[in-house]
């Protein structure tokens, strides 16, 4: 079954650049979406079709693609940036959609 | 504005039945794939399926087809999430959501229920 790769975790200090990262293979084809899920919160999503930011969402959101890897980067990360972050995709035949595992981000 | 309200948690045992809703308002529910997705205690997220009420199309992961049942009742804009027979494993959070318009085949979620807890017991 296909899957999609994050690092576990990612920390940074406030007002640093946080990078996500997700990779799969189909993502050369294939958009990427972005959701983040604070503690005990429904999850918010924050990118779709790897670049697009949906209305509400902070402009220091933002989202890339290159070849196999999808990117979400938070410029200047806030302490309310604290959350898990998933990547969304699907395979290359578009008939199966999956999460990456998630991503916990650290901003202290 | 968009609203998906979920119904309340629920404790249940092993073999029983249950169906949990996702009531919408504040757009046209025949008009939007809406579906389900799982969290596991402690885990990440799983894309269980979605429906379209306009025709009641639906689309399931092959991880979730056969075990679960998507509906959608148009007269009162509510999908819906059934089991014929709980499992343990089966105990978990559910979210709902509505499908981003535009998504295509991705059925991806912009608008998101509350979640409902679901407990089972043996």
């Amino acid at each position: 079954s296909y899957e999609l790769t994050q690092p576990p975790s990612v920390s940074v200090s406030p007002g640093q650049t946080a990078r996500i990262t997700c990779s799969g293979d189909a993502l050369t084809k294939k958009y990427g979406y972005w959701y983040q899920q604070k503690s005990g919160q429904a999850p918010v999503l924050v990118i779709y079709e790897d670049t697009k930011r949906p209305s509400g969402i902070p402009e220091r959101f933002s989202g890339s693609s290159s070849g196999t890897l999808a990117t979400l980067t938070i410029d200047g990360a806030q302490v309310e940036d604290e959350a898990d972050y998933y990547c969304f995709s699907t395979d290359i035949s578009g008939n199966h959609r999956v999460f990456g595992g998630g991503t916990k981000l650290t901003v202290l | 504005e968009v609203h998906l309200v979920q119904s309340g948690p629920e404790v249940k045992k092993s073999g029983e039945s249950l169906r949990i809703s996702c009531k919408t308002s504040g757009y046209t529910f025949n008009d939007y794939w809406v579906g389900w997705v799982r969290q596991m205690p402690g885990e990440g997220l799983e894309w269980m399926g979605v429906i379209y009420p306009g025709d009641s199309d639906t689309r399931y992961s092959p991880s979730f087809q056969g075990q679960v049942t998507i509906s959608a009742d148009k007269s009162t804009t509510t999908a819906y999430l059934q089991w014929g027979s709980l499992k343990a494993s089966d105990a978990a959070m559910y979210y709902c959501g509505r499908v981003l318009l535009g998504s295509g085949t991705y059925y991806s979620f912009d608008v998101w229920g509350q979640g409902t807890m679901v407990t089972v017991s043996s």
